[in-house]
């Protein structure tokens, strides 16, 4: 069964920092890229970034380029999400999505984390 | 960026009825490898969102045949031939074939 669990998430003041992980199980987590999308309260789905198989490819949202950085340990089967300079429009749920384009485009996501950017 | 123009926000239907929601794109979601990656997403209250359908037409495993993707180019449409009391939940669209990925702002449906 596949699972992708996430956490790290929690309450961070303004300008702080933040590193997100999502445990990745029951598939071949080196065969995949991965994803994180984020979810505002009460809002809709934002895409976030997207990192290839290798690593070798790697994608942000322009609301997040240059502050955060995703990355992946595939000896883990580890993706991480690690967050610098966080504003309060960063305030979501952030949930890790498996898939490229192929047939598993984001067909398994986690149960998300919730990340609070507040004073 | 693609905008991708979901409609209508909210849609209330009777248990039993058929639903439609369109997703347009403000550019084509044919890729250069011929497929054209458009999703529809379902999430239901306090859940994470569950794949439906994906590259159009395709219809994830376990997913009540009820539910259909249809549509090519820039205009695409989720069915829901019977509405049932579980299909209550917010829907999205998502293009998979232009950088920045980008998701509709979502459809709520509702029960009359």
């Amino acid at each position: 069964e596949v699972q992708l669990v996430e956490s790290g998430g929690g309450l961070v003041k303004p300008g702080g920092s933040l590193r997100l992980s999502c445990a990745a199980s029951g598939f071949t987590f080196s065969s995949y890229s991965m994803n994180w999308v984020r979810q505002a309260p009460g809002k809709g789905l934002e895409w976030v970034s997207s990192i290839s198989s290798s690593s070798s490819h790697i994608y942000y949202a322009d609301s997040v380029k240059g502050r955060f950085t995703v990355s992946r340990d595939n000896a883990k089967n580890s993706l991480y999400l690690q967050m610098n300079s966080l504003r309060a429009e960063d305030t979501a749920v952030y949930y890790c999505v498996r898939g490229g384009r192929d047939s598993s485009f984001f067909d398994y996501w986690g149960q998300g984390t919730l990340v609070t950017v507040s004073s | 960026d693609v905008v991708m123009t979901q409609s209508p926000l909210s849609l209330p239907v009777t248990l039993g009825q058929p639903a439609s929601i369109s997703c347009r794109s403000s550019q084509s979601l044919v890729y250069s490898d011929g497929n054209t990656y458009l999703n529809w997403f379902q999430q239901r209250p306090g859940q994470s969102p569950r794949r439906l359908i994906y590259k159009v037409s395709n219809r994830d495993s376990g997913v009540p045949d009820r539910f259909s993707g249809s549509g090519s180019g820039t205009d695409f449409t989720l069915e829901i031939s019977r509405v049932e009391a579980e299909d209550v939940g917010v829907y999205y669209c998502m293009q998979g074939t232009h950088w920045p990925l980008t998701f509709g702002g979502g459809t709520k449906v509702e029960i009359k």
